[in-house]
């Protein structure tokens, strides 16, 4: 059984701070991650891709992927009550175009 | 604009009726996916599709059909085979090819059966 697993929260950060989202995953094969943003009620938004180990920033987001340690991550900088919200990963493990997703992460960011 | 619309945003059956959710793009993808989402869960794939007349089962595929004779359109039909079939169902798409698998997703349709 392909697995990914993330903490379900809630996360709760005060506004300003760094918000740190955690996913880890059991098919070594993985080849492609993924951070998507799910407001209450709405469906996801891509927020965050990454394919290769190491870092990879897009303004106040950075992803960050450790294969070796199946081990993939996203860091919210200058955290905004906007940001509240359950960001999912999802991970594709190469066999085809299909995505395995945890099942989320509630962020809370307070005032 | 691109994107991917699905409708109805609500809709209401009862118990033993077959219903039918539309999903259309027009982001050119050659893949499309259904997905279904129940409270406080992750997304758990029914069907995908990665070309015109071809689709597999995903992970919870009972219950479901699909076809796929447009490349635009993927409906999916929930049979009153389907045990629990109220949930919120999502439509999403992607390009095929060298792993950029980005998945883009429409707006959702909400499903509740009595």
């Amino acid at each position: 059984q392909k697995e990914v697993e993330q903490n379900s929260g809630p996360l709760s950060v005060p506004e300003g701070a760094i918000a740190s989202l955690n996913c880890t995953y059991s098919d070594r094969g993985s080849q492609s991650f993924f951070w998507y943003r799910q407001y209450s009620g709405k469906s996801p938004e891509l927020i965050m891709s990454i394919y290769s180990n190491g870092d990879k920033e897009d303004g106040r987001f950075t992803a960050q992927l450790n294969k070796a340690s199946q081990y993939v991550s996203l860091l919210i900088r200058d955290s905004q009550p906007s940001d509240s919200a359950t960001y999912l990963c999802a991970v594709n493990a190469g066999t085809a175009s299909k995505l395995t997703f945890g099942t989320g992460t509630r962020l809370q960011v307070t005032l | 604009d691109g994107g991917i619309t699905q409708s109805p945003k609500y809709l209401f059956r009862k118990e033993g009726q077959n219903v039918t959710l539309s999903c259309e793009q027009n982001l050119n993808h050659d893949a499309m996916y259904w997905y279904r989402q129940d409270p406080g869960q992750g997304l758990r794939l029914i069907y995908y599709s990665q070309i015109v007349n071809d689709f597999q089962k995903g992970d919870i595929a009972e219950g479901y059909s699909v076809s796929r004779e447009k490349k635009e359109s993927f409906p999916l039909t929930v049979t009153s085979a389907q045990k629990n079939p109220t949930a919120f169902y999502l439509c999403a798409s992607s390009i095929v090819g060298q792993g950029d698998y980005e998945q883009y997703f429409g707006p959702g349709t909400r499903l509740t059966v009595t």
